[in-house]
């Protein structure tokens, strides 16, 4: 089946320093991913759509200047967190969905774990 | 009001026992629906689909109610590796295809 690549899977940053999260669609490409962020004992809320070759989607509240998303190719998006704060402590979780596979198509990245000190 | 609705539980019941899910959905244009199992600091993974007709997969049962906007699992003689966070999902295909997660209902199975 479609496998999506996450890394890194857990990150120990610093307060005020930058994090690039990458999600790579190993054996299919995807026009669009998306970006999710979990808290402790939540559930996933969508962050952003990315879209190859255009501007990503932002979801209502999400800062775009924050939570930088490129998708420069069709295998590959990034997910910057910039300037991070403990508050962007979270788990965050990449998908995308495998063309071939119609409705069932959406497959998830293994996480990446982000704890900022 | 959110999209999708779950009950939190948690759920705690004993092995072997049957245990069911609800989930409603607000948007009447959502086209497919989904349930997804999470384990702690895990990806969620699909479990199966719903259709209107029910769905079957072993001890699991999955049906959905359009004109109710309702969707349930039946999970029986439940095992104690059933236990994980069970996530409603309904997707939508527009100009800004979503994918809608439930706030997901824990479930702990007891020896």
């Amino acid at each position: 089946g479609a496998v999506v690549s996450q890394h890194p899977s857990r990150v120990i940053c610093k307060s005020g320093t930058s994090v690039k999260i990458e999600c790579r669609s190993l054996d299919f490409q995807a026009t669009t991913m998306f970006w999710y962020r979990q808290f402790p004992k939540q559930s996933l809320m969508l962050m952003a759509t990315s879209n190859e070759g255009s501007k990503a989607t932002y979801e209502q509240g999400v800062e775009k200047d924050k939570f930088l998303i490129n998708h420069a190719s069709l295998t590959l998006s990034t997910l910057t967190v910039t300037s991070a704060h403990p508050e962007d402590s979270s788990f965050y979780i990449c998908s995308a969905r495998d063309p071939r596979a119609g409705i069932y198509g959406y497959t998830f990245g293994s996480g990446t774990r982000l704890t900022v000190v | 009001r959110k999209e999708v609705e779950q009950d939190p539980g948690p759920f705690n019941v004993p092995e072997g026992a049957t245990v069911a899910f609800n989930c409603t959905y607000s948007n009447s244009a959502s086209q497919s629906f989904f349930w997804y199992r999470q384990d702690c600091r895990k990806e969620p993974k699909l479990l199966m689909s719903v259709y209107s007709s029910g769905n079957e997969d072993g001890r699991f049962t999955a049906q959905l109610n359009r004109a109710s906007q309702y969707i349930s699992l039946l999970i029986r003689d439940s095992k104690l590796s059933d236990s994980a966070t069970y996530l409603c999902v309904v997707t939508r295909y527009s100009s800004a295809s979503k994918i809608i997660f439930g706030s997901g209902t824990r479930l702990s199975i007891r020896p």
